[in-house]
């Protein structure tokens, strides 16, 4: 399969708790981005995090990157009802000599409040 | 950063037919990538579209079925042809963008 894998698949933790997401891909990579979906709608840029850094923060949000293990993570501390979204990492890179960009299977989070 | 224009927005199509999206940037952007999203699940790669060559297909997809236009950096169209039910999806757009890729707006088909 093209893409990455991403667990949990899904995600329930109640309203001020913090939620983490995993992402692994195959290939080598640029950089790798994760991305929010609320149902039925438009993708939203979250966070970009280049090959060569290991942590990013942007507000709630906190992604490492370990390339060596070719994996990703997402926090959000202090979860939202607000939150509650399908969450994709997505990776660009080369695979087979071709340039692509792929998405993980995505982790789909529900905040209870 | 750019924004993606995508039309049209949904549709119900009968089976045997085609349907043609297009989406338009409002800047150049080199590469743009066609992504299929069926219900509950991530995003697929159709294919991947320059400018001046003919677009490069992944696994389980054939320009018969996906013929993909990119006449220049701001324009490119994704055509679903002779349509059955299992072609029921979300279409995406997507090109380079300063931070990372943007996305159009998806368009939402039925095969009926």
């Amino acid at each position: 399969s093209q893409q990455g894998e991403e667990d949990p698949q899904a995600l329930s933790i109640q309203e001020g708790e913090n939620a983490t997401m995993n992402c692994s891909y195959k290939t080598s990579i640029n950089n790798l981005q994760w991305y929010r979906q609320n149902s039925g709608r438009g993708l939203v840029h979250l966070i970009l995090i280049r090959s060569n850094e290991r942590e990013k923060h942007s507000g709630r949000l906190r992604v490492t990157l370990d390339t060596s293990k070719k994996s990703s993570s997402l926090l959000i501390t202090a979860s939202r009802a607000a939150d509650t979204a399908s969450y994709f990492c997505a990776t660009d890179g080369r695979d087979s000599g071709t340039y692509k960009y792929i998405f993980g299977t995505g982790t789909r989070l529900k905040v209870l409040a | 950063s750019a924004v993606i224009s995508q039309k049209p927005s949904r549709d119900i199509c009968q089976r045997g037919t085609s349907l043609t999206i297009q989406c338009q940037v409002d800047s150049q952007v080199t590469m743009m990538f066609w992504y299929r999203q069926q219900p509950g699940q991530s995003l697929t790669l159709i294919a991947t579209a320059n400018q001046g060559s003919e677009a490069t297909y992944e696994s389980g997809f054939v320009i018969d079925k996906f013929p993909i236009s990119r006449p220049n950096l701001t324009f490119s169209t994704l055509t679903v042809s002779n349509m059955s039910p299992e072609d029921s999806s979300i279409y995406l757009c997507s090109g380079e963008a300063n931070y990372g890729y943007t996305f159009g707006s998806g368009t939402r088909l039925t095969v009926v």
